[in-house]
């Protein structure tokens, strides 16, 4: 049963748009979110995180939101950008032990169409 | 600059031969992780350790097993390689749990199996 879900597999937007990427949970007991970013043959790259005591975080282009009653974040990237072309994914992790895992939703490949 | 490095980009084994991925990491980092990537699955949490030669499973651990003699080194290993296990290999590395930080990944290891 999967914790961390990104319902949408791929998005396609215009170059200089908003582009909003999905990410639902069911697990309460997370407490910690972030986005990854990764290109192919490629690690991923941290993006930006969400602690669950706040509903925004903000980095530069990049903004995510967490509605805690819906068990929903988002990442929007203001403007898009043509390098923003990658593979995204959403991640979970509930703090309270010192064996925390890292859960992983399944991705969405953003295109950045010019 | 934080780093996690694994020992080889791409290996290709044949069936049944045992498999060793390494993952050094240089942060003296308490966590280390094993992941696998394939498409459409998002990244499958195989083994992940908390402390020196201490280890949970994760998701998908059938088929493998992990060593972690030394806090910098966490070892992936496929007993009896099988053309199923044919997949991106993502090592990744964080700081205690109690902490709100990122993992940090290696630049993966596409391992396929003939």
């Amino acid at each position: 049963d999967q914790q961390v879900k990104q319902n949408s597999p791929s998005l396609s937007v215009q170059e200089g748009r908003i582009s909003i990427l999905n990410c639902d949970y069911t697990n309460s007991m997370f407490d910690y979110f972030l986005w990854y970013k990764k290109y192919p043959a490629e690690g991923p790259t941290f993006l930006i995180s969400i602690s669950s005591i706040k509903d925004k975080n903000e980095d530069g282009r990049f903004t995510v939101f967490l509605n805690k009653s819906a068990k929903h974040l988002s990442l929007h990237i203001v403007p898009s950008q043509p390098g923003d072309s990658a593979v995204y994914f959403c991640a979970a992790v509930s703090a309270g032990s010192s064996a925390s895992k890292i859960i992983f939703g399944s991705g969405t490949r953003l295109s950045i169409r010019p | 600059d934080v780093k996690v490095t694994q020992s080889s980009r791409y290996l290709v084994k044949r069936t049944g031969e045992k498999v060793f991925l390494e993952c050094v990491q240089d942060m003296d980092h308490e966590n280390m992780f094993w992941y696998r990537q394939d498409p459409g699955l998002g990244l499958r949490l195989i083994y992940f350790s908390y402390d020196v030669k201490m280890k949970e499973k994760g998701d998908i651990p059938e088929g493998y097993s992990v060593s972690r003699e030394k806090k910098e080194r966490f070892s992936l290993i496929l007993e009896s390689a099988s053309t199923n296990q044919t997949s991106m290999y993502l090592c990744a590395s964080r700081a205690r749990a109690l902490m709100n930080t990122e993992a940090f990944f290696g630049q993966g290891t596409r391992l396929t199996v003939v």
